[in-house]
């Protein structure tokens, strides 16, 4: 079976400052990785996703994370925080037991950037 | 191309009574999964349509159940409606279905049960 933790549930940063939320997978096959970001009152918007090609992975908005098999993380970085980035973000991974394209969601990390 | 559509954005119900929520994909876009978000138990995954048929079902009573039409559109209901039933139900399309596709989320219906 495939799970997701997030460490931190919160997090804030200065704008201007480096962002860096974390996400650990488990899963005894090749995960497919996905963080999602959610703003107030919205649905989730992809913001990149590891489907086993390059490790490093660019996203929209100045996002990338890094897929490590030997940390087992796939942590999501910005260098740079902007006030618009303050949101809830989600990592997930594909359940992969069966033919469908269930996301398994981990409990969200709610990123607040300080002016 | 217009995104995920779901309405009705806002639902007030009461104990006992039963609700149904619907889902438009984007256009062409085959596979409709519905997830259940609450501050206590986070996004949780109800059940995914492709073509019509039910591929997937999450571990929720059978209170939950659902449907898709021919042209996609995928409606859920909830019966016999329960106070922890109060949630934002969101519903993702992709393609087909794949699970290396994107999700597509919709901006959710918020039900509130009292």
């Amino acid at each position: 079976a495939q799970s997701v933790t997030q460490l931190g549930s919160h997090v804030s940063v200065s704008e201007g400052a480096l962002v860096l939320l974390r996400c650990n997978y488990s899963s005894s096959v090749p995960p497919y990785l996905f963080w999602y970001v959610q703003y107030p009152n919205q649905g989730l918007q992809l913001l990149l996703k590891y489907t086993s090609a390059a490790t490093l992975v660019k996203g929209i908005n100045g996002f990338e994370a890094e897929f490590k098999k030997s940390e087992t993380s796939f942590h999501l970085t910005k260098p740079s925080a902007h006030m618009s980035d303050a949101a809830e973000y989600f990592c997930a991974v594909s359940d992969r037991s069966g033919a469908t394209n269930k996301l398994i969601f981990g409990t969200g990390t709610l990123l607040a950037v300080q002016p | 191309k217009a995104g995920v559509t779901q309405t009705p954005r806002y639902l007030i119900k009461t104990r006992g009574q039963q609700v149904t929520l619907s889902c438009s994909p984007i256009s062409g876009h085959r596979s409709v999964s519905w997830y259940q978000q609450t501050p206590g138990q986070g996004l949780q995954f109800l059940f995914e349509y492709f073509s019509e048929t039910q591929r997937n079902k999450g571990n929720f009573p059978g209170r939950f159940s659902g449907r898709q039409f021919s042209n996609s559109r995928s409606e859920m209901n909830v019966s016999t409606l329960e106070l922890g039933d109060s949630a934002l139900y969101l519903c993702a399309s992709t393609l087909a279905g794949g699970i290396q596709e994107t999700q597509y989320f919709g901006p959710g219906t918020r039900l509130l049960v009292l």
